[in-house]
């Protein structure tokens, strides 16, 4: 099966600019996660949907920080204005309906750098 | 707080085994998951455990006490392959969140 697709892979803006990221996940995995990743750091946890539905977001910087999941399938992560301290790796990931809190399956994430 | 703690960095010849380390404290608990991660890559999941004991996979298995609330991920047979960073993370019983650790980076030499 296809894995889960993001991109773009990298993206460079200057802070204050807004970004966007995109990711299809695997076909039938009705969860879909944002993660951030800073250096040296584990995943942190943005936001969760179960379907179109964000069932929990209270990580998520709510006040430059959106995400939409429109159909339940494709998603897109915002971030306006960006700020220095923005600079990571988004990860998304996606998983089989009941199972992803033992296995979920990644994409190769997006490289933000913030100038 | 939940928190969970591995070692940042271990260090092993080819060929031997090596042991990584999680010990975790959660409000709560459900199960403790392990995930490969590549320079550059996504991180990929290599095991699982939701009850006490081990688990086997290939030449990867994974430990959990419970009552001790540690884990361990043991990785035999190494090869310059395994050079990563592997992360341990927990699901705690009151929300369908993983907490993640800060991973250990697992350096291999020949």
């Amino acid at each position: 099966e296809a894995g889960v697709v993001q991109s773009p892979r990298y993206k460079i803006i200057e802070k204050k600019q807004p970004v966007a990221f995109w990711c299809n996940p695997i076909s039938g995995h009705n969860t879909l996660y944002w993660y951030r990743q800073n250096l040296g750091q584990g995943p942190e946890l943005l936001i969760r949907y179960e379907n179109e539905e964000a069932v929990d977001d209270s990580q998520l910087p709510k006040d430059r920080f959106s995400a939409e999941r429109l159909k339940g399938v494709d998603s897109t992560l915002k971030i306006q204005p960006a700020e220095l301290g923005d600079s990571a790796v988004y990860l998304c990931a996606s998983s089989r309906p009941g199972t992803g809190v033992r296995e979920q399956f990644f994409g190769p994430g997006t490289r933000l750098t913030v100038l | 707080g939940q928190s969970l703690e591995q070692p940042s960095e271990v260090t092993a010849v080819e060929g031997a085994i090596v042991q990584i380390n999680c010990t975790y404290q959660t409000s709560g608990f459900y199960g403790l998951s392990w995930y490969q991660q590549h320079d550059g890559g996504a991180p990929t999941f290599l095991s699982y455990n939701g009850l006490d004991g081990l688990e086997e996979t290939g030449r990867f298995s994974s430990f959990l006490s419970r009552s001790d609330s540690y884990g361990y991920l043991l990785l035999q047979e190494l090869q310059m392959k395994d050079s990563a960073s592997y992360f341990c993370a927990v699901r705690e019983e009151s929300n369908y969140q993983l907490i993640w650790g800060a991973g250990t980076k697992l350096i291999i030499k020949p």
